[in-house]
């Protein structure tokens, strides 16, 4: 089945310091979604990117989709305490006819120090 | 506008009692998704559906059930409790097109003792 794999698993960073997730998929995914689950909520839709080499951005926050459609990145710039929480990218199912079947990646848990 | 809503927010049960838990959504969403949350194993789907009527399996189904008879609701049913389900368990519902992405409910802690 549709499998999407996130490293690091664990990041600690200093307040002000820069931040990237990645997500990677061994298939061509049709959309990658990323969510933020702040410590003890409920994961939050981030966005949504398509089109193949998609770049977004959202503030500090720059998400990128890869060429191939088998990459994607969260990067944050400048970290802030607000940043903390579990970042997660997710896929439709890729291929298939299922959609609204998304698959989460494992997070990437972001702690913050000030 | 309530979003979705999850009952109840904390349950504890004994080895093979059966429960249901509750999700509720009132945007007209056609997508609903039940996933657990284990730590260090991110979020996984349970089951999944894309309308009233049409259910799936996603990659951990083994001991739940579930049924879609209205578009509002997606109730999921624990047939025989075990300690291996103990779980955050969340719902969530999303447009066709997922172009908001998933809406989450806050969250069901369960434990199975």
């Amino acid at each position: 089945g549709q499998q999407v794999m996130q490293i690091p698993q664990y990041q600690h960073v200093q307040e002000g310091e820069d931040f990237t997730t990645y997500c990677n998929s061994s298939t061509t995914l049709s959309n990658i979604q990323w969510y933020k689950q702040r410590p003890g909520g409920h994961p939050v839709f981030l966005i949504q990117l398509v089109k193949s080499g998609e770049v977004k951005k959202q503030k500090r926050l720059t998400f990128q989709f890869g060429e191939a459609k088998k990459n994607s990145s969260l990067h944050i710039t400048a970290t802030q305490t607000t940043d903390v929480g579990t970042y997660f990218c997710a896929a439709d199912n890729a291929g298939g006819t299922s959609y609204g079947k998304l698959t989460f990646g494992q997070g990437t848990i972001l702690t913050v120090h000030p | 506008n309530a979003g979705v809503t999850q009952t109840p927010k904390f349950q504890v049960l004994k080895t093979g009692q059966s429960m249901t838990l509750q999700c509720a959504q009132d945007m007209n969403h056609e997508y609903m998704s039940w996933y657990r949350q284990d730590p260090g194993m991110g979020l996984r789907l349970i089951h999944y559906s894309v309308g009233a009527g049409i259910t799936d399996q996603g990659e951990v189904p083994n001991g739940y059930n579930v049924s879609r008879s209205t578009t509002e609701d997606f109730p999921l049913r624990l047939l025989s409790a075990a300690p291996s389900q103990t779980s955050v368990y969340f719902c969530a519902s999303a447009p066709r097109g997922l172009w908001d992405g998933y809406t989450f409910g806050s969250g069901t802690r369960l434990t199975v003792v």
